[in-house]
Order: C-alpha cells, then sequence, then structure tokens
C-alpha cells in the first residue's frame, strides 16, 4: 500500500527560525512529490518535484527531492508569523489517478 | 483563489440523512478530485472523474457516490449518515486525467453530522 510518513507532526519555533520539513513515503512506480500549505481551508500548491538532487525554490521556500532515499525536505528561512500553517506533502504514483497525503506537519511561529 | 467553488461551506445534518456536496471545477479543468479531511486520517483519496468517467476509486464508502456532469461539475452523494462522517470535503481539479501537474483544491464543505 502507497504511504507517505511526515515529520515532526507539529512544530513550534520562533519568528525568524530556520525550519526543514520531512516528508518519506513508499509508492509503487512514484511519478511526483508535491507539497502543501493549508491555512483555513483549501491547500494551497507550493511545489511539485519530480527528478532527484534539483532544488525547487520560491521566495524563502525551498525543496529538493531524493528518489534513491525515498524522502523530500520543505526548507523554509526567516520564518514568519504568516508561515503558520499545515504543511502537507503528497505523492502521486505513476498510473495512479489521485495523491496519497502525509498526515501533514503542523508549523507554529511565535512572535 | 484557486478557482475551484465548492457549495455549501458548511451542513449540518441528523445521522441517518443523505446529503448532495456540489463542486465546480476551474475553467478548462476535466479532472475532478474528491477527499475527506477528518482530524485523525488527515487527506485521503475518494473519487476521481475526468471528462465525465469515473477514473480511480480510493477508500470511497458504499453509502458513498458521485458522478461527474457533462457541464463538468460533480457531486459527491454522503447517504445514510453516520457520526463518524463528519469531516472536511475537499474537491480538487485539474487539467489533465494524469496528475502530472498540480491539483488545485475548493474551500472545502465541512460536513457535520449530529
Amino acid at each position: 500500500e502507497d504511504k507517505v510518513v511526515q515529520s515532526p507532526l507539529s512544530l513550534v519555533v520562533h519568528e525568524g527560525d530556520t525550519v526543514t520539513l520531512n516528508c518519506s513515503y513508499e509508492v509503487t512506480n512514484f511519478r511526483s512529490l508535491l507539497w502543501y500549505k493549508q491555512e483555513k481551508k483549501a491547500p494551497t500548491f507550493l511545489f511539485m518535484l519530480t527528478s532527484s538532487g534539483i532544488e525547487k525554490k520560491s521566495g524563502r521556500l525551498s525543496s529538493i527531492l531524493d528518489k534513491k532515499e525515498l524522502f523530500s525536505i520543505l526548507n523554509i528561512t526567516a520564518t514568519q508569523t504568516g508561515d503558520s500553517a499545515i504543511y502537507l506533502c503528497a505523492v502521486s504514483p505513476t498510473g495512479a489517478q489521485k495523491l496519497v497525503f502525509g498526515q501533514g506537519t503542523r508549523l507554529t511561529i511565535n512572535p | 483563489d484557486s478557482g475551484v467553488t465548492q457549495t455549501p461551506k458548511h451542513l449540518i445534518t441528523a445521522t441517518g440523512q443523505r446529503v448532495t456536496l456540489r463542486c465546480s471545477p476551474r475553467s478548462g479543468d476535466l479532472s475532478v478530485y474528491w477527499y475527506q479531511q477528518s482530524l485523525d486520517q488527515g487527506l485521503q483519496f475518494l473519487i476521481h472523474y475526468y471528462n465525465g468517467e469515473e477514473r480511480a476509486k480510493g477508500n470511497i464508502l458504499e453509502r458513498f457516490s458521485a458522478q461527474q456532469f457533462p457541464d463538468l461539475h460533480s457531486e459527491l452523494n454522503l447517504s445514510s449518515l453516520e457520526l463518524g462522517d463528519s469531516a472536511l470535503y475537499f474537491c480538487a481539479s485539474s487539467l489533465t486525467e494524469k496528475l502530472n501537474t498540480e491539483a488545485f483544491f475548493g474551500q472545502g464543505t465541512r460536513l457535520t453530522v449530529v
């Protein structure tokens, strides 16, 4: 069965800190890994990763995929209170028309 | 705003009842996915429709059914509701049949069964 595990489940840091969120997966015929940010309601797309070792960057957020070790990390530098959210990692297997989600990491940034 | 519209936003109903959740995908998107998010389970894939046809089924109960209409909007029908069906139900849409691009999520329908 396809599985995605995120860690930590919860993280509380101070504004300005750098955080690293982890996502490991077991999936048959991996196609892509996606990161979403969920604040109040709808998850909003952050990154899609398909190739190992290529960093994707958007402002203070960056992510990288390791297809050999079956994991991805999401880094957030110089965190702000607006980064407080649940960060979801999802994997899309080849040929499967669905996303398999992890439990999410609840990130809280204190001022 | 993702462009995906879900109605209603909130729904409170009694056990044993039946409800219908509605989703309008982004303009041009042919795929609609339904997900259930409960506190203890995270986001669980329910079902996927592409251009009116069912393409994949996930952890969807027999009491639940869905369909996608010719105008591409989709409905998720939940019947014989139980307390455990209380959750946030999300619809997402994407352009193609295969998830090789990002999926856009609606704001969700919060269902409370009392």
